[in-house]
C-alpha cells in the first residue's frame, strides 16, 4: 500500500531564509506527486505537481519541488521565505488509477517568524 | 474560476443527532472526496463518489455515510454523531478526464460534537 511521510511536523524559520520541506513515499508503481498548502481557516491549495517529465518543478508563490525517483523523495524548496509562507503543507501522492484518489502526508507546519 | 463550497464554515451539534455536510462544485467534476483532517494525521478519506448515485468507501468510514444524487453535489452523513467525530472535515473534486489531475477543496467544515 501507498504511503507518505512528512519528514517534520513544525519548520520554524526566519524571514528570508530559505526552506525545505521534506516528503517521502513509498510506492511500486508510478506516481503522481502533489504538493498543497493550507492557510489558516481555509481549505486547501495546490502549490505545485508532479506528473511526468523534468523531475524539477516550479509552482506558484516560489516554491519548486524535485522528484527523485531512486530515494523516492518530493522535497519542496524555496530560497527566500516570507511571513505570508506561514501555512501547513502536505505531500500527497496518486498512483494515477483508482479515480484521482490521494494518499496524504501528515502535514508541516511552517512558521516564519520576524 | 474552480469553486467548491460547502454549507457551514462552522458547526456545533449534540451526541447522536443526525449531521448532513454538503458539498458543491460548478465545475462538472466526476469525482468527489470527503475527508476528514486530524492535528497530525493529515487527511483522511471516508467516503468517494465517481459518479451519480455511486460511492466507494476510503480509509476511514466507519459511523458515516454519503449521497451523492446530483453530479454537482455530494453530501456527508453522520447517522449519529459522537465526540470522536469533532474534526475539520474538507470536500474535494476532480475530473479524471486526459489522465491524472489534482483535486480542487471547499473551504471547510469544523464539526463541533458535545
Amino acid at each position: 500500500a501507498q504511503s507518505v511521510t512528512q519528514l517534520d511536523s513544525q519548520v520554524p524559520v526566519f524571514e528570508e531564509a530559505p526552506v525545505e520541506l521534506r516528503c517521502n513515499y513509498s510506492s511500486s508503481v508510478s506516481v503522481y506527486l502533489f504538493w498543497y498548502v493550507q492557510y489558516p481557516n481555509q481549505g486547501l491549495q495546490l502549490l505545485l505537481k508532479y506528473l511526468s517529465g523534468s523531475t524539477l518543478v516550479k509552482g506558484i508563490n516560489g516554491f519548486e519541488a524535485e522528484f527523485n525517483k531512486s530515494q523516492t523523495s518530493f522535497h519542496l524548496r524555496k530560497p527566500s521565505v516570507h511571513i505570508s509562507d506561514t501555512a501547513e503543507y502536505f505531500c500527497a501522492v496518486s498512483e494515477g488509477l483508482g479515480g484521482g484518489k490521494l494518499i496524504f502526508g501528515q502535514g508541516t507546519e511552517l512558521s516564519v517568524k520576524p | 474560476d474552480v469553486k467548491v463550497t460547502q454549507s457551514s464554515r462552522y458547526l456545533v451539534k449534540r451526541t447522536g443527532e443526525k449531521v448532513f455536510l454538503e458539498c458543491v462544485q460548478d465545475m462538472d467534476h466526476e469525482n468527489m472526496f470527503w475527508y476528514r483532517q486530524d492535528p497530525g494525521l493529515g487527511l483522511r478519506l471516508i467516503y468517494f463518489s465517481y459518479d451519480v448515485k455511486m460511492k466507494e468507501k476510503g480509509d476511514i468510514p466507519e459511523g458515516y455515510s454519503v449521497s451523492r444524487e446530483k453530479k454537482e453535489r455530494f453530501s456527508l452523513i453522520l447517522e449519529s454523531a459522537s465526540t470522536n467525530q469533532t474534526s475539520m472535515y474538507l470536500c474535494a473534486s476532480t475530473t479524471i478526464g486526459q489522465g491524472v489531475r489534482e483535486q480542487y477543496f471547499g473551504p471547510g467544515t469544523r464539526l463541533t460534537v458535545t
